[in-house]
């Protein structure tokens, strides 16, 4: 157990659909990041949130539209996916942006038909 | 860019010995880290080394480091079929704030 919790756990959605994907950490830590996860490639760093700022946003599609309304939480809503985007999404934080270790959550199996 | 790369891409071992796995890189770095992943979870810290470290313990695990050469490797000693999982190696260094992982290396530990 990291400290940081990730719901829900497995998503399955249609491309019409809206979803989001929850991350809360329990560690008083000032930065969240979301990772995209897929099958035989290196995690694709997504996000960066310091002290609910965005920092950091890596050409992400706006499909994707981060939100995180306190330090503790970060959301990650979901609309009109593609089915490419099905992968594992991982949430983490560290006690400051650039901070040297990342605490993972479980991550959120997401699948779009 | 600045991703490492694991080596080899998956590592078959029996119980009892030894696994290792090597990072390389590309440009400079102030720190990498390694990471262990089981199937479909999260990621978990195990270590970092600093640029100017060249060797770091930390229970059954051997970080080495050498930056003339650009690249890293993790010894599992004594290896258990619960070491079985994903190790990622992960950079951090220059202006970049953030980390950056490789692809990783799949370890198998048959009991």
């Amino acid at each position: 157990e990291t400290g940081v919790t990730q719901t829900p756990r497995h998503l399955v959605m249609g491309m019409t659909n809206k979803k989001s994907l929850k991350c809360e950490q329990h560690l008083g830590h000032n930065a969240m990041y979301w990772y995209k996860q897929s099958a035989k490639k290196p995690l694709e760093l997504m996000f960066v949130y310091s002290l609910e700022e965005r920092v950091e946003n890596n050409s992400v599609p706006s499909r994707f539209s981060p939100e995180c309304p306190n330090s503790s939480h970060l959301f990650l809503h979901l609309h009109t996916l593609q089915p490419e985007d099905s992968a594992l999404y991982l949430c983490a934080s560290s006690p400051q942006p650039g901070g040297e270790t990342q605490y993972f959550g479980p991550g959120t199996r997401l699948l779009v038909l | 860019s600045q991703q490492g790369e694991e080596d080899p891409q998956a590592l078959s071992i029996q119980e009892g010995e030894n696994a290792t796995m090597n990072c390389s890189y590309k440009t400079s770095i102030n720190n990498l880290q390694w990471y262990r992943q089981n199937s479909g979870r999260g990621l978990v810290h195990l270590i970092l080394i600093r640029s100017n470290e060249r060797e770091k313990h930390s229970g059954r695990l051997r970080v080495t480091l050498d930056t003339s050469k650009k690249s890293s490797s993790l010894l599992i000693t004594a290896s258990r079929a619960a070491d079985t999982a994903s190790y990622f190696c992960a950079l951090q260094g220059g202006s970049a704030r953030q980390l950056t992982f490789g692809s990783g290396t799949q370890l198998t530990v048959l009991p």
